[in-house]
């Protein structure tokens, strides 16, 4: 039982370049969540989903676009990558919503040049 | 606008001492506040949770103190071991159908052996 899959685990893009994280699940979880964690500033929700085909916005946005296509998945999208976007990405899932545990990955360390 | 705020931002503990972490929020309608535990490489895991029907929760050498009318929540960790070091998550709920967390901006403990 793999739980919350983030690929890849590092990654360095250019300025203005574009990119596809990916976060899987194997725990049949209605929500799905993307956080960015910054130093001194905890996790920040950027787009969140409450089941397949839907997405809605968190704390955080701009810039970012996601996709929730299958259950299991949920993309998040950098279409022209910014330096204020290098951070550490986190996927979260939880079984549905009224407090249930969110889960979290092991990250994305993405370094913007 | 940070709407948990947590204190102190890192601690040092002798071991078999007791580490105390302070969190507290504004928004009244928060209804779940749970702690998650972070070690580097890793993401964060639950570690306990409360709601503010009750002032106390305890599980294991993790207890949680809730302050209603003070709006503050902390978490102790008796008998602190070398083990526990780690970067201690406060957050906030309101819960619902979109199960949205707030997260503190994080305490580094460090436990000395």
């Amino acid at each position: 039982n793999a739980g919350v899959t983030q690929t890849p685990k590092f990654r360095v893009l250019k300025t203005g370049q574009s990119m596809t994280l990916l976060c899987a699940q194997d725990m049949n979880h209605e929500y799905m969540y993307w956080y960015r964690q910054d130093p001194g500033m905890g996790l920040r929700l950027i787009h969140y989903s409450v089941g397949e085909g839907t997405t809605a916005k968190g704390e955080v946005p701009d810039g970012y676009n996601v996709s929730r296509l299958k259950k299991q998945n949920f993309l998040l999208g950098l279409e022209s990558a910014a330096p204020s976007q290098t951070s550490v990405y986190f996927c979260a899932s939880s079984l549905t919503g009224g407090n249930q545990p969110q889960h979290f990955g092991d990250g994305t360390r993405l370094s913007i040049l | 606008q940070q709407q948990v705020k947590q204190s102190p931002q890192s601690l040092i503990v002798q071991k078999g001492g007791i580490s105390i972490i302070n969190c507290a929020y504004e928004n009244t309608a928060f209804d779940y506040f749970p702690w998650y535990q972070q070690f580097p490489g890793k993401g964060p895991a639950l570690l306990i949770a409360i709601r503010p029907d009750v002032s106390e929760k305890k599980e294991g050498r993790f207890t949680i103190s809730f302050n209603k009318s003070a709006k503050q929540f902390s978490l102790h960790i008796m008998d602190s071991q070398p083990g526990d070091s780690a970067t201690y998550f406060c957050a906030a709920s309101k819960g619902g159908a979109t199960n949205k967390l707030i997260f503190g901006t994080g305490t580094l403990l460090a436990v000395q052996p």
